[in-house]
């Protein structure tokens, strides 16, 4: 059981504006910033959001991160089929002394 | 280029014992604080510990404390895990992780595979 709650799938066509949400509480989202991670088949987690919305260089316009009190979520508009990765967000806990992270998200793109 | 690449996975026993090496290169080690985190077959990534830039401050995750280590060595640019009284539920892949802005996990090494069965 994860701290931070994400769905388990979600799904679209191409083109399609699909929304990720990540659950927490305020001891980790409530407090601390979100960073939302990549991982394609095969391959490590690369950052494709920090501090709650902020894009690193090379990561496309269409990935945007939000966050509000103690949830935060992760938008990927015109999607692609390259898109179709595991998504996870990430925060540092207080309580917890510990990085968590959501139980991931599996994107299919249909 | 950032790189950091993992090593010293592979099969060990129930109750056993195996250090993980992270070498870095591309960036000066010494300035920044690298987390260990793991990742289970078919399963979502898990953090396994941290150690600040200068080795003062260091956390584990619950599942591991008392059992791994993390160290470092920064005149060889390495960081280390020392797994001692291994389980199954341990089995995983392990990456590390350079950390920037406090919270930002942002290069990974390629991971090693750890796989503790009888």
């Amino acid at each position: 059981q994860s701290v931070l709650t994400q769905p388990p799938s979600a799904s679209g066509t191409p083109g399609q504006r699909v929304i990720i949400s990540c659950s927490g509480s305020s001891s980790n989202i409530g407090s601390n910033n979100v960073n939302w991670y990549q991982q394609l088949p095969g391959t490590a987690p690369k950052v494709l959001i920090y501090r709650n919305n902020q894009r690193p260089s090379g990561v496309p316009d269409r990935f945007s991160g939000s966050k509000s009190g103690t949830s935060a979520s992760l938008a990927i508009s015109g999607l692609q089929s390259e898109d179709e990765a595991d998504y996870y967000c990430a925060a540092w806990d207080d309580s917890l002394n510990g990085r968590v992270f959501g139980g991931g998200t599996k994107l299919t793109v249909l | 280029e950032v790189q950091l690449v993992e090593s010293g996975g592979g099969l060990v026993q129930p109750g056993g014992s195996l250090r993980l090496s992270c070498a870095a290169s591309g960036f000066t080690f010494s300035y920044y604080s690298i987390n260990w985190v793991r990742q289970a077959p078919g399963k979502g990534l898990e953090w396994v510990s941290y150690i600040s830039s200068s080795s003062n401050i260091i956390y584990y995750a619950d599942s591991v404390k008392g059992r791994f280590t993390i160290s470092r060595d920064n005149a060889k640019n390495s960081l280390y895990l020392q797994m001692n009284s291994l389980r199954a539920e341990d089995t995983a892949v392990y990456y590390c992780a350079r950390i920037v802005g406090a919270s930002t996990l942002d290069h990974w090494g390629q991971g090693t595979l750890v796989t503790v069965s009888s």
